[in-house]
């Protein structure tokens, strides 16, 4: 079955980078667009990121735009998210989801605080 | 702030029909973008509910219905059952932001 779990999630200070990562198994990833959504602490979703299978086509939230970076490496049947410069109001569990939104993982917590 | 607006809570008793709202623009509704239904359980991750406007995936129980209208779209509940007690969020894609959009969410309890 499809399972996709992240990994990378921590306690971090405003400013500072982090990198998160998604395992993904059970269905052809080298295939799949991916998505990231976020769903801040009380708060409704938020999608953050979308990369086409081959990486030529990504989308990006106006929120995140020039600070976060998603890419993928097919080889290791895993998707990223590069965060940078982070903000407390990124603080959020954020899920990697497949192409049409029918599978999600379990969700990573990214704590941003001083 | 979301483009994708629902009213913020439904509730009825079991066995109720209950109707969630969702109401989007000319950029993403209304421009014939696919809108999908999420369910979330509490302390869970969401889970596809409905997709492409309609159509149930596997495994949904068909008391659960979507439709589309012009720049909004609904999902109805019929025979409310306590099980769907949870938070609904309608998404699509808008053009306008290129991206995508989730509702603001709509928490359903059942009475």
């Amino acid at each position: 079955q499809v399972q996709l779990v992240e990994s990378g999630g921590d306690v971090v200070q405003p400013g500072t980078s982090l990198r998160l990562s998604c395992v993904a198994s059970g269905f052809t990833f080298r295939t799949s667009a991916m998505h990231w959504v976020r769903q801040a602490p009380g708060k409704g979703l938020e999608w953050v990121a979308t990369t086409s299978f081959d990486e030529r086509t990504k989308y990006y939230a106006d929120s995140v735009k020039g600070r976060f970076t998603i890419y993928r490496d097919n080889s290791k049947d895993t998707l990223y998210l590069q965060m940078s410069n982070v903000r407390a109001d990124d603080t959020a569990i954020f899920y990697c989801v497949r192409e049409i939104f029918d599978s999600w993982g379990q969700g990573t917590l990214v704590a941003v605080s001083s | 702030q979301s483009v994708l607006t629902q009213s913020p809570s439904v509730s009825g008793a079991p066995g109720q029909r209950v109707t969630i709202s969702c109401t989007g623009s000319s950029s993403n509704i209304g421009a014939g973008y696919d809108l999908h239904w999420f369910q979330q359980l509490p302390g869970t991750a969401p889970r596809l509910l409905i997709y492409a406007n309609n159509h149930r995936p596997s495994g949904v129980p068909d008391r659960f219905s979507g439709s589309k209208a012009g720049t909004s779209a609904s999902l109805v509940i019929t025979g409310l059952q306590a099980e769907d007690e949870a938070d609904y969020y309608c998404q699509s894609f808008d053009s306008r932001l290129s991206g995508y959009v989730f509702g603001t969410g709509t928490k359903v309890t059942v009475l």
